[in-house]
């Protein structure tokens, strides 16, 4: 139980175009989901936390308008990177938080973006 | 400002003995710590959690320790396997189920 897909895996897109991430919580309801970025032999850095029927909340120093989170429905999630850059290439993952009191999140396989 | 702190980016042990990795948190709000372990280009795969109201829990090989205190955590594997060579990060919690994540630590078990 508790898997979390992403969609694709890996895109390589050029500058300027915009790229959509999916998430999605295969057997179970995620009214929560958060999305990290992770530079190479770095942390993962949350980005926003995404919260079904409402708007995304956004960490310090993370470009809501560059970064569209779309939450639609208790099972998936999105990521949007618009107008994207080569400074924005990086692997990005998502979470979704199990329910109940639970601290525990469970992560997609993350997408490598790539932008030239 | 770096919350929690993995100051070993690397650890290599031969199999069977035991692993020892250490994290240490600096906010005395996180009241809920748990251990990741990622291969690269993968989401990260929960291992084991520990509540700030106990200073031990064990899972199979896992056993995390947490003196609050120090505000310190190790997750402690034992024996190692060569299988569990891979990048392992800490993670807090202080509320609204956010998690703040360590650095990694990179575990090399040898045969």
């Amino acid at each position: 139980g508790a898997v979390v897909s992403q969609h694709p895996s890996w895109v390589i897109c050029k500058s300027g175009t915009s790229v959509k991430i999916e998430c999605r919580s295969l057997d179970f309801q995620a009214t929560t989901m958060f999305w990290y970025r992770q530079f190479p032999k770095q942390s993962l850095m949350l980005m926003a936390t995404s919260n079904e029927g409402s708007k995304a909340t956004y960490e310090q120093g993370v470009e809501k308008d560059k970064f569209l989170i779309n939450h639609a429905s208790l099972t998936l999630s999105t990521l949007t990177v618009t107008s994207a850059h080569p400074e924005d290439s990086s692997f990005y993952i998502c979470s979704a938080n199990g329910g109940g009191e639970t601290y525990e999140q469970y992560f997609g396989p993350g997408t490598r973006l790539t932008v030239t | 400002d770096q919350q929690v702190k993995q100051n070993s980016p690397s650890l290599s042990v031969q199999e069977g003995r035991i692993s020892i990795l250490n994290c240490d948190y600096t906010n005395s709000m996180f009241d809920y710590f748990l251990w990741y372990k990622k291969y690269p280009a993968e989401g990260p795969t929960f291992l084991i959690s520990i509540s700030s109201i106990k200073d031990k829990n064990e899972d199979g090989r896992f056993t995390v320790f947490l003196n609050k205190s120090a505000k310190h955590l190790s997750l402690h594997i034992v024996p190692s396997q060569p299988g569990d060579s891979a990048v392992y990060f800490c993670a807090a919690s202080g509320g609204f189920q956010k998690l703040v994540f360590g650095t990694g630590t990179r575990l090399l078990v040898s045969p």
